[in-house]
């Protein structure tokens, strides 16, 4: 069965730094791996996606990722953080076209001013 | 014009009392879920229906059944409630047969057993 860590409960970063919200992933076969942002009392939002392709994913409001196959990553990544990033992020795992997504435990992302 | 709603969005009841979350997706989609968030903020699937065919059941209690009238709908049904039944019910679709699988989500429902 596949599953999903997310190593830090918290991420603090000053705005106008660089982001960097971790997930590592087990699955059995090809990975489809996901990112939601899900901001106070609201739903979860996609941001981006890895099916295929380019290792590097770039997704909604500037955010990118990178599927490193080796190490069974997908990291979340931003150049410069906002305020407004500041929300809860789960990454997500799926092996079986919808039907069997996993989502990792949440990272809490402050961004300060 | 609103993708995945559910209503109510909170819901306030007694031990034991019988409850419904409605939901309905205006997307096309083929497959349709439930997911509860706990107060710790983690997800877990409840159920998932393809067509009108339940096709995944997390070991959730008989208590919860899921009604799906439609592929545009699925209803959650709570028999019993239980203080522990307390968090926050999302539903879900997503197209089926697509390489995507990227899950559209509801705003969420606040469920509180007292």
């Amino acid at each position: 069965a596949q599953s999903v860590a997310q190593p830090e409960d918290q991420v603090n970063v000053a705005e106008g730094n660089p982001l960097t919200v971790k997930c590592t992933y087990s699955v059995s076969g090809n990975p489809y791996l996901f990112w939601y942002v899900q901001y106070p009392n609201r739903g979860l939002q996609f941001l981006l996606k890895y099916i295929t392709g380019d290792n590097l994913v770039k997704g909604s409001y500037g955010f990118e990722a990178e599927f490193n196959k080796s190490q069974t990553s997908f990291h979340l990544k931003k150049p410069s953080a906002l305020v407004s990033d500041s929300a809860l992020y789960f990454c997500a795992v799926d092996d079986n076209y919808g039907q069997n997504f996993v989502f990792g435990p949440g990272t809490r992302l402050s961004v300060l001013p | 014009d609103t993708a995945v709603s559910q209503t109510p969005k909170y819901l306030v009841t007694q031990m034991g009392n019988d409850k419904s979350i409605k939901c309905e997706q205006n997307l096309g989609h083929d497959t349709m879920y439930w997911y509860k968030q706990d107060s710790k903020k983690f997800l877990k699937i409840m159920f998932s229906y393809n067509n009108k065919e339940l096709i995944i059941n997390e070991t959730v209690p008989n208590r919860f059944s899921p009604k799906s009238p439609d592929k545009a709908h699925l209803n959650l049904h709570i028999n019993s409630l239980e203080l522990g039944d307390s968090a926050v019910y999302f539903c879900a679709s997503s197209q089926f047969t697509g390489s995507t699988g990227e899950l559209f989500f509801g705003e969420g429902s606040r469920l509180t057993v007292l």
